[in-house]
């Protein structure tokens, strides 16, 4: 049981615009900072949105992160094949004093 | 933008440990924290727990305290994660990844631990 609950799955056509929810509590969503991870198979997480809604260098501006109380998510708008891959959400945990991650999402390209 | 290798995949019997590198390229070393990271296979990610060189100060996860041990380096820029009695439970990729405060923006490419008699 994850202490960041996302949905596990979430799918679109090419071009479509998907997004993916994440939703915690006060000790962690509410008073930290969001992250966003890209998982694409077989590969190490890569950070996509950084402090809610903030994008590294190189990440196309179709990817965009949003935050309000304790819930957060992912947009992914233009859609691409690409795009399929395993998403994950992380917030700082005051009480533990580490990151904890969401279950993860399945993002499938029909 | 900083860059981790990690040591190569490891098979290990019930009851034994295993020790992970993670070598660190470019960037500063001391004043980022170096997490680990699992995922058991088709499973998500588990943080294992923490260590910021420059205050020397390591934070575990309850559930791994007393098993896993993270430590640095700094004259080979070089973290390492050991993970004592290992069960079939353990058997994952271990990555580590550096940032603070859950900005985990680098990650090594990850390292599977196999735990089989």
């Amino acid at each position: 049981q994850s202490v960041l609950t996302q949905p596990p799955s979430a799918s679109g056509t090419p071009g479509q615009r998907v997004t993916i929810s994440c939703s915690g509590s006060s000790a962690h969503l509410e008073n930290n900072y969001v992250y966003w991870y890209q998982q694409l198979p077989g590969t190490a997480p890569k950070l996509l949105i950084y402090r809610n809604n903030l994008r590294p260098s190189g990440v196309p501006d179709r990817f965009s992160g949003s935050k309000s109380g304790t819930s957060a998510s992912l947009a992914i708008s233009g859609l691409r094949s690409e795009d399929e891959a395993d998403y994950y959400c992380e917030a700082w945990d005051d009480s533990l004093s580490g990151p904890v991650f969401g279950g993860g999402t399945k993002l499938t390209v029909l | 933008q900083v860059q981790l290798v990690q040591s190569g995949a490891e098979l290990k019997k019930p009851g034994s440990s295993v020790r992970v590198s993670c070598k660190a390229s470019g960037g500063t070393f001391n004043s980022h924290t170096v997490s680990w990271v699992r995922q058991a296979p088709g499973q998500g990610l588990e943080w294992m727990g923490g260590l910021t060189p420059i205050f020397n100060s390591s934070n575990y996860v309850q559930k791994f305290r007393g098993r896993v041990a993270i430590t640095t380096d700094e004259s080979t820029t070089t973290a390492y994660m050991e993970l004592t009695t290992l069960r079939s439970e353990d058997t994952a990729v271990y990555y580590c990844a550096r940032g603070s405060r859950g900005n985990l923006a680098s990650w090594g490419q990850g390292t599977l631990v196999t735990v089989s008699s």
